[in-house]
């Protein structure tokens, strides 16, 4: 089955500086890629996807990128701020597949 | 916007106890999740389901069952709650289509077995 690697597994930033999280996925056939982020006590919620026929996609201060040929999709955020703060999970699936398969998690601090 | 909701945010239970978690989503989704969050370890998926009456096992499902007799509801069953089972655990729901969906996930039930 398809196996999903996350790193780092923490980072932390200064206020106004990038962070960048990164994905490895092993099933070539997987063409969905979602990001998550997940604050204290609450359900991750989606904050941008990517899927195979695109190769970026950026929202504001969040950016994703997609390389097929290696198998892996990293997220970019940009001038960061202390809301970022969370867990984020990234996830890979594949066609009508329904489940996703799940990275670690990164937990992202921003210092103010 | 999509809203799913978990019963409780947090149980306590015995071990040996039977114990349901459930989950309502008001979207009229195809797709329910069961996952388990422990630190370091992620979403690990217990159960899923694609339609009423239809359940596949996912990742860790020894020890849980599950039961979707309504398209809202999925309910989630520790048949006898052991002290390995405290964790959080988070429903999903998504659309049942030809490509990739994202989840939508409540808020999550902190459960502890003593």
């Amino acid at each position: 089955g398809e196996n999903v690697e996350q790193h780092p597994s923490t980072l932390s930033v200064q206020e106004g500086d990038s962070a960048v999280i990164k994905c490895t996925y092993s099933d070539s056939a997987s063409n969905y890629f979602p990001w998550y982020k997940q604050e204290l006590g609450k359900g991750p919620q989606l904050i941008i996807d990517i899927r195979s026929n695109v190769g970026e996609k950026k929202d504001q201060r969040i950016a994703v990128t997609l390389n097929k040929t290696a198998k892996h999709f990293s997220l970019h955020i940009t001038e960061t701020q202390p809301e970022d703060s969370a867990v984020y999970f990234c996830a890979a699936s594949k066609n009508n597949a329904g489940k996703s398969t799940f990275g670690d998690g990164t937990t992202l601090t921003v210092k103010p | 916007d999509v809203k799913v909701t978990q019963s409780s945010r947090y149980l306590v239970k015995r071990t040996g106890e039977k114990v349901f978690l459930e989950c309502v989503q008001d979207m009229d989704h195809e797709n329910m999740f069961w996952y388990r969050q422990d630190p370091g370890l992620g979403l690990r998926l217990i159960y899923f389901s694609y339609d009423v009456k239809m359940k596949e096992k996912g990742d860790i499902p020894e020890g849980y069952s599950v039961s979707r007799e309504k398209k809202e509801r999925f309910s989630l069953i520790l048949e006898s709650a052991s002290t390995n089972q405290t964790s959080m655990y988070l429903c999903a729901s998504s659309l049942y289509g030809v490509a990739g969906q994202p989840q939508h996930f409540g808020d999550g039930t902190r459960l502890s077995i003593l």
